[in-house]
């Protein structure tokens, strides 16, 4: 049973094409929405993360949108470069030691 | 600054043999976490402790025991390794309280033949 459903699996876009990453959940007690970057043999790291009282957040590039109507959250990445290439996961947390379940992933590739 | 350091990197193991990953954090954090990364399932929660000498079951804990006797200190175990246990292993760790980071480690790519 997969509680956060992420969407694409791939993604590829053109240098400077804005890809957008989409995740639905379903239980209400998710309180804290991150998102992770994972590059090829390495773990993966927080890239931007909102909280559900929230609609938007930007750091940098990076976009979150959030509908907690909807239970929808998106990530987007303006300007995108080939160095943002890398698999990204969105997460909700909850629980008693706040712990993160994550979406399937999304790889994307930024072509040059 | 070492954040999250996991232990071995890569291990071969046989159907049947047992092996310890070990995990050590030294941030200080309170909550540790063992999940499993496989193609098309993201990353999925083995088991995690709260504190030391405490610990919990995640989604997919059959097959894996822990054990965290020191704060720094998170340890799994395989103690009859299955090939469905061919994966990689990430170690994490963050403070108590909302919003805070969740650190991953490198790793622990695991082959069960």
């Amino acid at each position: 049973q997969q509680q956060v459903k992420q969407s694409p699996q791939s993604l590829i876009v053109q240098k400077g094409g804005i890809p957008i990453i989409n995740c639905a959940y379903e239980n209400t007690a998710f309180d804290y929405f991150p998102w992770y970057q994972q590059f090829p043999g390495k773990g993966p790291a927080l890239l931007i993360a909102i909280r559900p009282d929230v609609s938007e957040k930007k750091e940098g590039r990076f976009t979150i949108s959030f509908n907690k109507s909807a239970k929808q959250f998106s990530l987007h990445i303006m300007d995108s470069q080939p160095g943002d290439s890398a698999t990204y996961f969105c997460a909700a947390r909850a629980g008693s030691a706040r712990q993160l379940t994550f979406g399937s992933g999304t790889q994307l590739t930024v072509l040059p | 600054n070492a954040g999250v350091t996991q232990t071995p990197k890569f291990r071969v193991l046989k159907t049947g043999q047992s092996m310890t990953l070990l995990c050590a954090q030294d941030m200080n954090h309170e909550y540790m976490y063992w999940y499993r990364q496989d193609p098309g399932m993201g990353l999925r929660l083995i088991h995690y402790s709260v504190g030391e000498g405490t610990t919990a079951k995640g989604e997919v804990p059959d097959g894996y025991n822990v054990s965290r006797l020191k704060k720094q200190n998170f340890l799994l175990g395989l103690e009859s390794a299955a090939p469905s246990q061919t994966s990689v292993y990430f170690c994490a760790s963050s403070y108590q309280g909302r919003g805070n980071t969740i650190y991953f480690g490198e790793g622990s790519w695991l082959t069960v033949v």
